[in-house]
């Protein structure tokens, strides 16, 4: 069964910090799909980015970065210089195809809460 | 915004109870998904419907069911309420199934409240 794992259940940084959020993954599917959200105090979830598992590049948005690491099974998002609007929980999540029924599903971690203070 | 909508956005019930939560997908999207997120168990996979069609199951208790009608909006019946259903309800919708490369877009969530 897929499974993710983010250690870190809560983090406070001052503003303009760096901070990296850790996710960790176990899946048998030689390829396959990890994906960020957000989901800001309003509640609801922000897509943020997808990053499949045959592309080790590294990608950068803005602020934003994230590290993907085969070997280590590991998919980290750093946040530079963060902002207060950046308090958030972060889920990583996991893609699944369902082969039985043609479906698909996203496995998520507990999340990441991210408190940023000035 | 996402494009994918949810109505409604809070509904307090008491337990015993059966409600009907409804989701329009973004324009374009066939797929509909539902997921619960509650302080115990996280964010939890339900059910998913492609053009009308079931295609995979999640923890989704027999209590609950789901449909995707022609318009490809979709509800979610809870029935038989109990205190443990509190939770926001999600719903997400993507182009297509079958393929995890998909980014799945989520609604606003309707948060239930079973008293």
């Amino acid at each position: 069964a897929q499974k993710v794992t983010q250690a870190q259940t809560e983090i406070s940084v001052v503003e303009k910090e760096d901070v990296t959020l850790d996710c960790v993954y176990e899946t048998r599917d030689t390829t396959y799909y990890l994906f960020w959200y957000k989901q800001p105090p309003s509640g609801e979830l922000v897509f943020l980015i997808r990053r499949n598992s045959f592309d080790e590049q590294n990608e950068i948005s803005g602020r934003y970065s994230w590290n993907f690491q085969k070997s280590t099974s590991s998919f980290n998002f750093t946040i530079t210089a963060s902002q207060v609007v950046d308090s958030a929980v972060y889920f990583c999540a996991l893609s699944e195809v369902i082969l039985t029924g043609g479906g698909n599903k996203l496995t998520f971690g507990t999340g990441t809460q991210l408190k940023v203070e000035l | 915004d996402s494009g994918v909508t949810q109505t409604p956005k809070h509904l307090i019930t008491a337990t015993g109870q059966r409600v009907t939560l409804r989701c329009s997908p973004r324009s374009g999207d066939l797929s509909v998904y539902w997921y619960q997120q509650s302080l115990d168990q996280g964010l939890q996979f339900l059910i998913q419907y492609y053009n009308g069609e079931e295609r995979a199951k999640g923890n989704i208790l027999e209590r609950f069911s789901a449909q995707q009608f022609p318009d490809l909006h979709s509800e979610l019946n809870l029935s038989s309420l109990e205190l443990g259903d509190s939770a926001l309800y999600f719903c997400a919708s993507s182009v297509v199934s079958g393929q995890g490369k998909n980014e799945q877009f989520f609604g606003p969530g309707t948060r239930l409240t079973v008293l």
